[in-house]
């Protein structure tokens, strides 16, 4: 039923590692994005697929990688963890081009390095 | 540099009240204006949007206000609800082209019983 999941909900994590965050839509939408949102509930965008290709990459540092297998799933990779990763992570899919840029939101995953 | 500012940062109101959440953008190429509702724990949720050749919206108990000289718009909340308590988020982008949204920093609703 869930049209937006990601997994895993919490992470706790020594500085240093290596996580990853896993977003899957089972919406038929054509575009997945991440966003960050920090500790003041500011929410940016960090990266954009359309139809697996990369279509928006904001000033991100090159630790995080996302990469996206297919259109319904869209996953991050994060290296050498530092504490300023901290945050919750959103996945997000739409309909790119449609009638309305409505985008749904996954549940978060909540990142804590430590 | 902030595109979207929204005030106030948190907003107190007793139920019944008509709390009000104002959003300044600064890119004329914005043509979508949505406001999100976020609960805690959740992650955020498409309340209402409004594209620039409508000064109105309304739906149910929540109305977008949009005056397109003065680059602003604003959400308003008819007869406030204590379930209405949440963060609420401005947003914009354009259309055709990334299409990323650009949110303002959030308001914090709190609807006293």
């Amino acid at each position: 039923d869930t049209a937006v999941s990601q997994t895993p909900k919490y992470l706790v994590t020594q500085m240093g590692n290596d996580k990853s965050i896993k977003c899957e839509q089972n919406l038929g939408h054509d575009t997945m994005y991440w966003y960050k949102q920090d500790s003041k509930k500011f929410l940016k965008i960090m990266f954009s697929y359309n139809n697996k290709e990369l279509i928006i990459n904001e000033t991100v540092p090159n630790r995080f990688s996302p990469k996206s297998p297919d259109k319904a799933h869209l996953n991050l990779h994060i290296n050498s963890l530092e504490l300023g990763d901290s945050a919750v992570y959103f996945c997000a899919s739409s309909h790119r081009g449609g009638a309305n840029n409505e985008q749904f939101f996954g549940p978060g995953t909540r990142l804590t390095v430590l | 540099q902030q595109q979207v500012k929204q005030s106030p940062q948190s907003l107190i109101v007793q139920k019944g009240g008509i709390p009000i959440i104002n959003c300044a953008y600064e890119n004329t190429a914005f043509d979508y204006f949505p406001w999100y509702q976020q609960f805690p724990g959740k992650g955020p949720a498409l309340l209402i949007a409004i594209r620039p050749d409508v000064s109105e919206k309304k739906e149910g108990r929540f109305t977008i206000s949009f005056n397109k000289s003065a680059k602003q718009f604003s959400l308003h909340i008819m007869d406030s609800q204590p379930g209405d308590s949440a963060t609420y988020f401005c947003a914009a982008s354009t259309q055709g082209g990334s299409e990323k949204l650009v949110f303002g920093k959030g308001t914090k609703l709190t609807v006293n019983p």
